[in-house]
């Protein structure tokens, strides 16, 4: 079974509309961590947002908002007032706490966001 | 501060050739990482390292992948011999060592190598 689901291979959206894009996940660890990476065509990987389960809000970064609903097992990453360098490959990436020293994210296949003006 | 540097950017070999990659991490991070990144995909992590030492390589092909981080610094990843489905983006990416418990350890990654198997 896949760990991380993103539903939406591709989205177009108009400028300065907000965007939620789609995460599910699964896993039986209590403990864990929710990630967002932006990837531009230029191929490098951008931290965008970090949310643990036992954090009780939403995190929030600038434009950038996790939508966290933990018995749905859902994270989704709300972008407000899309501006047209948005568009990019979004991953949504997991971390289990439960493996001792191995921390390495398991990825999502990824959103495709264009931003139309 | 410098990011994390890979080299080369690009390469391109055919089926059977052998082919190494090569990661600096930013200074002072004890744990990399490598992920392949098929096109169309996510990364997948290949190997995690935490200073000289492998911590995870459950996912490494290991009849014909291969890597090492003698020093706790640089790291290369080598496949030999390579197989047309090995075209994909490698990356590297590194951490501060993580405190028992935390689950925010944020990686860096660098820009990758693209590598086409003919």
């Amino acid at each position: 079974a896949q760990k991380i689901t993103q539903t939406q291979p591709g989205m177009f959206v108009q400028e300065k509309e907000a965007v939620t894009l789609d995460c599910t996940y699964d896993t039986s660890d209590p403990s864990y961590g929710l990630f967002w990476y932006k990837q531009p065509s230029s191929g490098e990987m951008i931290f965008l947002i970090y949310q643990g389960s036992y954090d009780q809000q939403n995190a929030t970064e600038g434009r950038y908002s996790l939508n966290f609903q933990k018995a749905r097992k859902s994270a989704n990453l709300v972008i407000s007032a899309s501006q047209l360098g948005d568009s990019a490959m979004y991953f949504c990436a997991m971390r289990e706490g439960g493996r001792g020293g191995a921390d390495g994210l398991t990825f999502g296949k990824g959103t495709h966001l264009i931003i139309q003006p | 501060e410098a990011g994390v540097a890979q080299s080369p950017r690009y390469k391109i070999i055919e089926k059977r050739q052998s082919v190494a990659f090569w990661c600096n991490p930013i200074s002072g991070h004890a744990t990399l990482y490598w992920y392949q990144q098929i096109l169309g995909q996510g990364p997948k992590l290949l190997i995690q390292f935490q200073n000289n030492g492998v911590v995870d390589d459950s996912q490494l092909p290991k009849d014909r992948f291969s890597a090492e981080r003698l020093k706790g610094v640089d790291s290369t990843l080598k496949i030999q011999p390579a197989k047309l489905e090995d075209s994909a983006v490698y990356l590297c990416a590194s951490s501060l060592y993580r405190l028992a418990g935390g689950l925010y350890n944020e990686q860096f990654f660098g820009p990758g190598t693209r590598l086409t198997v003919l």
